[in-house]
């Protein structure tokens, strides 16, 4: 059980915009912590796509964007791309546990 | 750019050791965090610990009893040492390297190695 919740899966067609949701509380999300989005393919070094909750490293394509709202993060992908199907995991910080540094349960992208 | 690759044995018995070394290669160990982070079958990713270049660690308290970390700055290099595993341990292992932010990240990793325990 990760102590950020995200759905198993999403899926959408080419060109279109998905969201992907990563639930926290208030120890984690909600006491102002800060989210980061990775992208893990396999047999491939994971990638972080967003940081800080909104911040796109360099080279990461603007279709990605980030956001956060209350106990909530989201992870949106816009124009969609057959290359962006993969997992996509949210990862913060929890000031209620001992390991500090906490992860979703990922989530998997699905290009119809 | 910097690279890390993982190496060690893809097969470990349980209650046995399992042993992961991380080579940093395009940049300097030095002045970095660098950390451990697991990935079990159809699970999420689990954060293992770090270790800083001086030697200092921090390990997730759940493994804490049973993890060591060391480095080797002169190889660029840091390792992963997890004693008396068992099927649970069954994983891929990714090493990364970790900024201390307010919110920890990891900006580089590895590309993972898968480690099974089995007899």
């Amino acid at each position: 059980q990760s102590v950020l919740t995200q759905p198993p899966s999403v899926s959408g067609a080419p060109g279109e915009r998905v969201t992907i949701s990563c639930a926290g509380t208030s120890s984690n999300i909600g006491a102002g912590y800060e989210v980061h989005w990775y992208r893990l393919l396999p047999r491939t070094a994971p990638k972080v796509l967003i940081y800080g909750n909104t911040n796109r490293p360099s080279g990461v394509p603007d279709r990605f964007s980030g956001s956060k709202s209350g106990t909530s993060a989201s992870l949106a992908i816009t124009g969609l791309q057959a290359e962006d199907e993969a997992h996509y995991y949210c990862q913060s910080y929890d000031s209620s546990l001992s390991a500090s540094v906490v992860f979703g349960g990922g989530t998997k992208l699905t290009v119809l | 750019q910097v690279h890390l690759e993982e190496s060690g044995p893809g097969l470990v018995k349980p209650s046995e050791t399992l042993s992961l070394t991380c080579t940093v290669s395009g940049g300097s160990i030095n002045s970095y965090y660098w950390s451990w982070i697991r990935q079990p079958p159809g699970k999420g990713l689990e954060w293992i610990g770090y270790i800083y270049y001086t030697g200092s660690t921090d390990y997730n308290p759940s493994l804490k009893s049973r993890v060591t970390m060391s480095v080797d700055t002169s190889k660029n290099q840091f390792s992963l040492n997890l004693k008396f595993v068992t099927a649970a341990d069954t994983a891929i292992y990714y090493c990364a390297r970790e900024l201390m932010t307010r919110v920890p990240q990891f900006d580089y990793w590895g590309q993972g190695a898968l480690v099974t325990v089995s007899s």
